[in-house]
Parts: structure tokens; sequence; C-alpha cells
């Protein structure tokens, strides 16, 4: 069975600044991909980036990045000058057969 | 992208009665959708597995006969929340691979219904 962990339920950032939203996993599977998706107060579920495992190249969308670490398990989202409508829950997902499993979430705040 | 819809956004109803959420695909086929449940500041919570043309799957400590899923055809599937009580309130979010691509790693998600049972 595969589990996915955010251990900061809270982050809080500055306008402009950067922030890093941590993310582990455990899978068995050797082929799986990994996501990060936003939710904002409309509660719309929205893909923000896409990593598949067996590329060594970190994932980047505009300000979005992620840092993937593949022997720890770890993938981590930054997000780099940040921005008022970046406020929502970040969820990391993994998806292996076709099934997505999800973190807690980590709430993101970012103040003016 | 890929777009998914659900109708209805919001629904209130009494309960003892049954309410349908239609969960579509609008721009691409999906021969397997995906219906979760969200509870206030929680995560999702996969429910089921819709599949086109077969019985649909479901996880462990769901009722399939309170939670019937109906998958009519490659851009429908429903969820009949039978019976409902006020237990079944919550946030109900569908989602979709998109059937068109080689990869369907990636799913897409319905914008969820609202269900609240008086």
């Amino acid at each position: 069975a595969q589990t996915v962990t955010q251990s900061q339920p809270e982050m809080s950032v500055q306008e402009a600044e950067t922030v890093t939203l941590s993310c582990t996993y455990d899978t068995s599977e050797s082929d799986y991909y990994l996501f990060w998706y936003k939710q904002p107060p409309s509660r719309q579920m929205i893909l923000v980036i896409r990593q598949e495992a067996y590329k060594q190249q970190n994932a980047t969308e505009n300000r979005f990045s992620v840092n993937f670490q593949k022997a720890a398990k770890s993938f981590s989202l930054k997000i780099s000058d940040s921005q008022l409508g970046d406020a929502a829950m970040y969820f990391c997902a993994e998806n292996a057969g076709n099934m997505l499993t999800f973190g807690g979430g980590t709430r993101l705040m970012v103040k003016p | 992208g890929a777009v998914v819809s659900q109708h209805p956004s919001r629904v209130i109803c009494k309960s003892g009665t049954s309410v349908k959420i239609e969960c579509r695909s609008l721009d691409f086929q999906a021969t397997t959708m995906f219906w979760y449940r969200q509870f206030p500041k929680q995560s999702l919570m996969l429910m089921a597995t819709s599949n086109e043309g077969s019985k649909a799957t479901y996880e462990q400590g769901v009722e399939k006969d309170k939670f019937l899923i109906n998958h009519a055809s490659l851009t429908l599937s429903t969820l009949t929340v039978t019976s409902a009580h006020p237990e079944d309130s919550s946030f109900y979010i569908c989602s979709a691979p998109n059937s068109d691509r080689s990869s369907t790693d990636t799913q897409y998600f319905g914008p969820g219904t609202r269900l609240t049972v008086l």
C-alpha cells in the first residue's frame, strides 16, 4: 500500500518570498508518478506539477518546482515569488497503478 | 487540459431521500472515474472506482448499497447516495484520467458537490 505524508499542516510565506512544502511517500512500485495539487477556497482541485519517477530531472512549471529525491522518497514543492493567489491547501499525491494516494495537505498562507 | 464537470454543485435534501450526483468528462473519454469524499479541513478519501461497462470497485468501509455508482457511458459516471442521513453530509469530488491519451497517470478533477442532509 502507498502512503503519502505531509508533515507541515500549515505554512506561511511573505508575498514575493520563496516557500518549500515537504512531502514524503512510501511505495513498493517501481513505476509511479508524483503530483502536487492546489485546492483554493473554491475547492476545485488544480494540478500544479507532475513528476515521473523514472526521470531524474526535477519538474518545473513557471514559479513552481520540485525537489525529487527518489532514494529518500521525498518530493518537496518550491514556490518562488509567492503571490496572494497562491494561498490554498496543497496536496501531495502519488499515482501507482492509476490510483491516487493523497497526503494530509498543507495549508499555505501568503502575507501581503 | 481536460475538463470534468459535476452536477449539482450544491444539494440540500431531507433525511431518508436519495440524491444523484453526476460526473462528466467534457472533452475526453474516461473508461475509469474515481469518487472521493472530503470532510472539512481534511484530505480526499477515495470511496470507489467507477468502471465503464462493469461494476464499481469500492474501498474498504464504503457501503456499496448506500453509495450506488453507475458508469453509464465513456463520459458519465453517477453517484447516488441512497437513504441519505445527516452523517452523509460532505463534499463529494470525482476525477478521471484521460483515456484518450497513452498515459493515464494524471487525473482531472470535477469542481465538487456539497451535500447537506437535513
